[in-house]
């Protein structure tokens, strides 16, 4: 597609439930990359794919978050028993390589933990 | 750790003004720093500087990078409430990360 989509756009939960992010890259980018911004904040990096590489997993804040990358370009972020401060929004960013090229964002998606 | 940090956090100016934001970092091995414009969720890329003294321009918008006191400014010229965003600056080092600055709030009033 022409640019990195996201889904859903807005996602609504109660606390303890699981939640699934989607992110397609730009098609032909090897790197995908996960952030997280909370309100008034920086983003926050989560976790960074680069081909077949194994992934870096280290900005993720606890054993709750995990993502994949299945066939090297679709991704989903998957958040198991979801808590208030979950609440961000989640940022999927692609770039062609990994180190020094440009990060291409998503339009995000707002998760909102009741 | 890598550090980046913006100024001023927000301001107000109205059509037709000038604005000046300021980047300054602290990065091991550093390698690139972009400049994004966010309005509602997602940040468009407008520039990458690598080199210092070097003016990237687009329209109203130019950016110069100063490697040796380790700061970027953005400038607006002329500015329109469409210009009104979240202003975030990025910077790469030796690996793939960029680290984020908490971005400026430009509010442009007509």
């Amino acid at each position: 597609g022409a640019g990195v989509s996201q889904s859903p756009s807005n996602k609504v939960t109660e606390k303890g439930k699981d939640v699934e992010l989607r992110c397609d890259p730009i098609s032909g980018h090897t790197a995908l990359y996960w952030y997280r911004q909370s309100l008034g904040q920086g983003l926050e990096f989560l976790i960074y794919f680069q081909g077949n590489s194994a992934p870096d997993k280290s900005g993720l804040p606890s054993d709750r978050f995990s993502a994949e990358r299945t066939g090297g370009s679709v991704s989903t972020l998957t958040i198991q028993r979801t808590q208030q401060e979950d609440s961000a929004v989640y940022l999927c960013a692609s770039s062609r390589q990994g180190s020094g090229e440009t990060q291409y964002f998503g339009p995000g998606t707002r998760l909102l933990v009741l | 750790e890598d550090k980046v940090v913006q100024s001023p956090l927000s301001l107000v100016v109205h059509e037709g003004d000038t604005v000046t934001l300021n980047c300054s970092y602290e990065v091991t091995n550093f390698r690139s720093l972009l400049w994004y414009k966010q309005e509602k969720k997602a940040p468009t890329f407008l520039f990458m500087l690598t080199s210092s003294g070097i003016e990237k321009k687009s329209g109203r918008l130019s950016s110069i990078l100063d490697k040796k006191e380790l700061f970027s400014i953005l400038n607006i010229t002329a500015t329109q409430t469409g210009d009104s965003a979240i202003y975030l600056c990025a910077v790469g080092g030796n690996d793939y990360k960029l680290s984020f600055g908490a971005g400026t709030t430009v509010t442009v009033r007509a």
